[in-house]
């Protein structure tokens, strides 16, 4: 499985945004770059996801570079239910060898602490 | 609510037992998918089923095993508990090429 480098922690203040980086640049042709996240005590929840091109939904925006070796997640404006732990995820939705169909699998991921 | 649920919510049971983890995905989910998460580990893949055929194997011990039946419902067993075995474990579903849904967790105390 492709691999992806995110910073430990990050902090912010409530309703400013936020950027979470994460690096992968052994990212391959058929990889989606997905992001989930982790409240506390509770199983992780998709957040968004992208190929190529940048994506927004209702919860967040997903900027991606354009040799696909890294992506942003952005966060608008934090609130205090957004600190939680953030999973940058590379899935391969070709299942290469018929071995990682679907599959995800999570890092160490980004601690996002959110001050009022 | 995701959709997928998982009983029982907490567990606990001494070292050597054995106790069987289930879930139900979503409504139309083929994709089941088993994960552990120890304080020291993160979320562990085990193992993923679709349509009723094991698809993914991760870290899985062979004291470990699942089945997902015809319903679509999973179930992980878990075998001669070790107290290293205590852990959240989680389901999740989804369709094919779609996001997965986690459940809220069961929580395993071996003592």
């Amino acid at each position: 499985d492709a691999k992806t480098t995110q910073p430990n922690s990050m902090e912010s203040n409530e309703e400013e945004p936020v950027h979470l980086p994460c690096n992968h640049s052994t990212i391959s042709g058929t990889d989606y770059i997905h992001w989930y996240r982790q409240l506390p005590s509770q199983g992780p929840e998709y957040v968004i996801h992208g190929l190529t091109s940048n994506v927004n939904n209702r919860m967040a925006s997903l900027a991606i570079a354009e040799d696909r070796k890294s992506s942003t997640l952005i966060l608008h404006r934090a609130t205090l239910r957004d600190a939680a732990v953030y999973y940058c995820i590379l899935r391969d939705f070709l299942g290469a060898g018929g071995t990682s169909y679907g599959k995800l699998t999570f890092g160490q991921g980004t601690i996002l602490t959110v001050h009022p | 609510d995701s959709g997928v649920t998982q009983t029982p919510k907490h567990l606990i049971t001494a070292t050597g037992q054995r106790v069987t983890l289930r879930c139900s995905p979503r409504s139309g989910d083929l994709s089941v998918y088993w994960y552990q998460q120890s304080l020291d580990q993160g979320l562990q893949f085990l193992i993923q089923y679709y349509n009723g055929e094991e698809r993914a194997k991760g870290n899985i011990l062979e004291r470990f095993s699942a089945q997902q039946f015809p319903d679509l419902h999973s179930e992980l067993n878990l075998s001669s508990l070790e107290l290293g075995d205590s852990a959240l474990y989680f389901c999740a579903s989804s369709v094919p090429r779609g996001e997965a849904f986690f459940g809220q967790g069961t929580r395993l105390t071996v003592v």
